[in-house]
This record gives C-alpha cells, sequence and structure tokens, in this order.
C-alpha cells in the first residue's frame, strides 16, 4: 500500500510561536491532500483540501491565515500553524489522495501532535 | 462537516464475544469506510464499501451498507482485546474525495 508520512510526530511549542507540519506522500504522486484536526476523545475534523499548484481551499470556520498550507510538490503539504495559541493544541493528521491505480482511496499519515504551552 | 453518527459511542464487551457498530449518514455517498485508531495514534484503513454493494467481508470483519437507509453496520466477530480502539465510519460523497468522519464507537474489549 502506499505510504503517507508526516514530521515532525509530536511538537511542543510556546504561545504566539509559529509550527510547520510536512505531510510527504512517499511513493506515489498525490495532486491532492487533505488535513484533518482531532480534539481529544473527539473525532476527525477536516480542515482544508490542498491541491499541488493551486490555493489550498478551507472548511467553514477553519482561518486560512492561520493555518497556512502550501503544496508545492506531488509530494509533499506542509501546514503551518502561525501564532499558536494553547487552543490550537490537536492532533493533526494529513491524507494523500492516490489516483488511478489507488483506486481513489486516501491514505493516512500517522499524525503530528501539537501542544502549545 | 461531520455527517455520519456512530453507535453506541461506547463498547465494552469480553474477549470471543462479537462486537457490532453501526453508522448513519444525511447525505449521498459514493463510498462508505470504516478506519481504527488506537489511542492517540494514526488511523487504520479498515474496509472500503461501495454505494452499489451491500455486504462486505475482510477477515473477522463484515460490513454492510443499506444506502436506502443511509446506514452501514461494523460486525467484529470473536473479537480480541487487541480490537480494544476507536472505531470510525467515514463517507466519500458523490462529488468530491474528502472524507467525513463520524463521531466514533469507542471499543473496549477486556481479556
Amino acid at each position: 500500500g502506499a505510504v503517507v508520512s508526516q514530521h515532525p510526530s509530536w511538537v511542543i511549542c510556546k504561545s504566539g510561536t509559529s509550527v510547520k507540519i510536512e505531510c510527504r506522500s512517499l511513493d506515489f504522486q498525490a495532486t491532492t491532500m487533505f488535513w484533518y484536526r482531532q480534539f481529544p476523545k473527539q473525532s476527525l475534523m477536516l480542515m482544508a483540501t490542498s491541491n499541488e499548484g493551486s490555493k489550498a481551499t478551507y472548511e467553514q470556520g477553519v482561518e486560512k491565515d492561520k493555518f497556512l498550507i502550501n503544496h508545492a510538490s506531488l509530494t509533499l503539504s506542509t501546514l503551518t500553524v502561525t501564532s499558536a495559541h494553547p487552543e490550537d493544541s490537536s492532533f493533526y493528521i494529513c491524507s494523500a489522495l492516490g489516483l488511478a491505480a489507488f483506486r481513489n482511496e486516501q491514505f493516512f499519515g500517522p499524525g503530528t501532535r501539537l501542544t502549545v504551552l | 462537516s461531520q455527517q455520519g453518527e456512530e453507535d453506541p459511542q461506547a463498547l465494552s464487551i469480553q474477549e470471543g464475544e462479537n462486537a457490532t457498530m453501526n453508522c448513519s449518514y444525511k447525505t449521498s455517498i459514493n463510498n462508505l469506510q470504516w478506519y481504527r485508531q488506537n489511542s492517540g495514534r494514526g488511523l487504520v484503513h479498515l474496509i472500503l464499501i461501495r454505494s452499489n454493494e451491500r455486504e462486505k467481508h475482510s477477515g473477522r470483519l463484515r460490513v454492510t451498507l443499506d444506502t436506502s437507509k443511509k446506514s452501514s453496520s461494523l460486525l467484529i466477530t470473536a473479537s480480541r482485546a487487541a480490537d480494544t480502539a476507536s472505531y470510525f465510519c467515514a463517507t466519500v460523497p458523490n462529488s468530491g474525495y474528502a472524507l467525513n468522519f463520524g463521531k466514533g464507537t469507542s471499543l473496549l474489549v477486556t481479556p
């Protein structure tokens, strides 16, 4: 199966700083990647859809200026949490959409746990 | 936006018993998927069932889909302690690929 990695797997930062999370498709190209957020004991909520070479599409209620998404290549999408605050502490999970041979299935990264102090 | 609703929210059974989780959704779908998540970990894809399928099996897993009732069920037979995890259903709409996750069922299997 297709493999998606995330880096870092966990990060602790001070309030007001920015954090960048990388999502990579290791053995396939992904024109579309998705970013999800999961708060403790809750389900995954779609934050945005990241399309290679174009602007991301954000879900209602997600601030695009706070959560910057860049999808500069077919194997890499990044999510930058700008001016992070404690309420941004969460588990961030990306997925990459595998087309054609992968029958339009999404492959998930292992997640990044962000803790903002 | 969230559209799937799982029930029960929590399920506690003993090893060897079967576990059944249900999922309901609101809009037309292309397919429905079930995922497993161990505490604090990433998602594991279990099974995908397409809108024109009614039942699918994979090992000890059995998934049904009733598009007329907009519902699906996941049955885990002969459960093991290692099956303890949260289980989520997720739907893919007819247009687009983004997954809409349900709230999940927390399964506890005791030895």
